[in-house]
């Protein structure tokens, strides 16, 4: 069974910091991970798909990384914005054809004025 | 601007009353989840369906929620009877996937369901 773990569970930081968030997997045999945002009361947005042939994919101020060796995703966030703040959750489509997607329990990211 | 549309945004119910919540998804995409968001459990798939055709209602409790596709623009999450428990964030998502890799899939907003 496919497991993912988000660590921290929440970030704090100041504006203008660069941050990295985590997630790890437990089943490397994966065709994509998909990061999302989630604001309160909101529903998911999608910010970045990585399939598995590739390592990484970027997005104006965000990169995510994929190796699936190892089981890991990072998603960098360059010069952090209050209007960064939000949950940020990584999701993993299973491979099989058939599109089975685990998400992780998010990291909760307050960025500070 | 193409997104996923849920209703009911919000909805209040007495325990024991049935609750339907219906969802278009993105013209063209051929398949939709069902999730459902609590603080205890997170994101949970409830069902997931491909070219109208149920593939995985494994999340789902069977005593109580359906899943239904009466046709390609609209997905339907019943409970009957409904129950305090039940009470969360439910999402619907769709896609395109082709059998063999997956797609960005992307969600609504959300129908948020307080039995009490």
């Amino acid at each position: 069974k496919q497991e993912v773990t988000q660590i921290p569970a929440a970030l704090s930081v100041p504006e203008g910091e660069n941050l990295v968030l985590n997630c790890s997997f437990t089943d490397s045999a994966i065709y994509n991970l998909q990061w999302f945002r989630q604001d309160p009361g909101k529903g998911l947005t999608s910010l970045l798909l990585i399939q598995s042939s590739q390592r990484e994919q970027t997005s104006g101020r965000l990169n995510a990384s994929l190796d699936k060796s190892s089981g890991r995703s990072t998603l960098y966030i360059a010069a952090s914005q209050p209007g960064d703040s939000a949950t940020y959750l990584c999701a993993v489509h299973h491979s099989g054809g058939y599109q089975k997607v685990t998400f992780g329990t998010g990291t909760k990211l307050q960025v500070i004025p | 601007d193409a997104r996923v549309t849920q209703t009911p945004r919000h909805k209040v119910t007495e325990m024991g009353q049935e609750v339907t919540m219906r969802c278009q998804p993105i013209l063209g995409h051929n398949t939709v989840f069902w999730y459902r968001q609590t603080m205890m459990q997170g994101l949970e798939l409830l069902a997931y369906f491909r070219n109208r055709a149920p593939l995985d209602d494994s999340g789902m409790p069977k005593d109580r929620f359906s899943a239904e596709m009466p046709d390609a623009t609209l997905a339907t999450l019943k409970i009957q009877p409904s129950e305090p428990r039940d009470s969360a964030v439910y999402f619907c998502a769709s896609g395109w996937n082709k059998g063999q890799a997956g797609n960005t899939i992307y969600f609504g907003e959300g129908s948020w369901l307080t039995v009490v």
